[in-house]
């Protein structure tokens, strides 16, 4: 079974600031990576995802995220963060090959973004 | 349009009551989920169901029953609720039959049992 670590559980950053948040995750065979955001109050929407390529994808509202196999991460990214991005992240794998589409969640990381 | 729409957005019950949450997705998709969102965020699989065949039971208590009636709606029926029913409960939809699916959730459903 796979799991997936998010080492950040509360980051507090100045707008402007540079974002990273860590993901890693367990698993023996090839997975797909997503990071969802949850805006307060909100559903969880999709931010980017990982099939296969190119490993550093590119999101919506300027966000990246790099998968590193030898690390087994999928590190979140954005150079410049703004007070809207205030939100919860949560990075998710599901493993490929097992025909098991549900997804495994990290514990999530909460960013706060002070103006 | 929503894409994934849920029933109601809010529930307050007492104990011991039966409640249902229903879940309903006009993307086409096959496939549909349930997860479970604790006080403290983590999200986690309860049930998955790809053309209304339950293909997904994760350890949840039996009081807990999913229901297909057709591959647009994924309903969940929970009988006696206890306290530690209380979360956010999450349907999401992806259209299956890929390795490479991607899943949509709808707006969650605040289940506070009393």
């Amino acid at each position: 079974a796979q799991s997936v670590s998010q080492h950040n559980h509360h980051v507090i950053l100045s707008e402007a600031a540079s974002l990273e948040l860590g993901c890693n995750y367990s698993y023996g065979g090839t997975v797909n990576l997503f990071w969802y955001v949850q805006y307060p109050g909100q559903h969880l929407q999709l931010l980017l995802k990982y099939f296969s390529g190119d490993p550093l994808v590119k999101g919506i509202k300027g966000f990246e995220a790099e998968f590193i196999k030898s690390k087994f991460s999928f590190n979140l990214r954005k150079p410049s963060v703004q007070w809207s991005d205030t939100a919860e992240y949560f990075c998710a794998v599901n493993a490929r090959g097992t025909g098991r589409r549900a997804l495994t969640f990290g514990s999530g990381t909460r960013l706060q973004v002070q103006p | 349009d929503t894409a994934v729409s849920q029933t109601p957005k809010y529930l307050v019950t007492q104990m011991g009551n039966d409640k249902s949450i229903k879940c309903e997705q006009n993307l086409g998709h096959d496939t549909m989920y349930w997860y479970k969102q604790d006080s403290k965020k983590f999200l986690k699989i309860m049930f998955s169901y790809n053309n209304k065949e339950l293909i997904i039971n994760e350890t949840v208590p039996n009081r807990f029953s999913p229901k297909s009636p057709d591959k647009a709606h994924l309903n969940l029926h929970i009988n006696s609720l206890e306290l530690g029913d209380s979360a956010v409960y999450f349907c999401a939809s992806s259209q299956g039959g890929s390795s490479t699916d991607t899943q949509y959730f709808g707006p969650g459903t605040r289940l506070t049992v009393l």
